[in-house]
């Protein structure tokens, strides 16, 4: 099974801020990677798909980048909305295994 | 609008069971694979299983931890899946959503609200 890890596992950053989140899968995925916001209280979100490529709806300051095993989720000027969790997922093969998730905290 | 609805939660002892709905509108559910994932208070997100569409034989797949317990089903005629959870323990306790999840060649991706499974005596 395909193992995903995150870090951090946790941030608090300052609006305006650029904000950087690595997933990491045990095996290459080719570019079969998702990213979930979850805020507390409410559904996961879906922000991005094949790793890079922004859902509908998700402000331009979300991207995502990586192939393989290795990606990264960048908000590029941290908004007070957008403190929340996010998780990656691998969505090429079953377990669909989701990362542990990076807590983002604004200060 | 699609809509995805759980229901059946609720309090079960340590070894007994449960049987979670799943009703969806608003897509073509019987040619979509639904799973089901879960959430414990305060923790990550779990992905529980999946059953595929009647095209891929309403295959299913679960998570090492419900593997042998835990069993997904659907009646397409009404537009609902479940999830037989037997012999269920403590560590079962979560928040379980079903979903029509991120596809390769899809951009679709819908959850439901959840529903609340405690397992106590």
């Amino acid at each position: 099974d395909i193992q995903m890890t995150q870090s951090p596992s946790s941030l608090s950053a300052s609006i305006g801020d650029r904000v950087i989140i690595t997933c990491r899968a045990s095996q290459a995925i080719s570019n079969y990677l998702a990213w979930y916001q979850q805020k507390p209280g409410k559904v996961p979100n879906l922000l991005i798909y094949t790793a890079s490529t922004l859902q509908s709806g998700v402000p331009s300051r979300f991207s995502g980048s990586g192939s393989g095993t290795d990606f990264i989720l960048t908000i590029s000027s941290l908004q007070p909305e957008d403190a929340a969790t996010y998780y990656c997922q691998n969505y090429n093969s079953v377990p669909r295994t989701f990362g542990p998730g990076t807590k983002v905290e604004i200060k | 609008e699609v809509h995805l609805v759980e229901s059946g939660g609720g309090l079960v002892q340590p070894g007994g069971s449960l049987k979670l709905s799943c009703a969806a509108s608003g897509f073509t559910f019987s040619g979509s694979t639904i799973h089901w994932v879960r959430q414990a208070s305060g923790k990550g997100l779990e992905w529980v299983g999946r059953i595929r569409a009647n095209t891929n034989d309403y295959a299913t797949a679960y998570s090492a931890s419900v593997q042998g317990r835990f069993t997904i089903s659907r009646n397409d005629s009404k537009n609902t899946a479940y999830l037989q959870m037997n012999t269920v323990k403590t560590e079962d306790t979560a928040v379980y959503y079903c979903a029509r999840l991120l596809m390769v060649g899809t951009t679709a991706d819908y959850w439901g609200q959840g529903t609340l499974v405690t397992v106590s005596s």
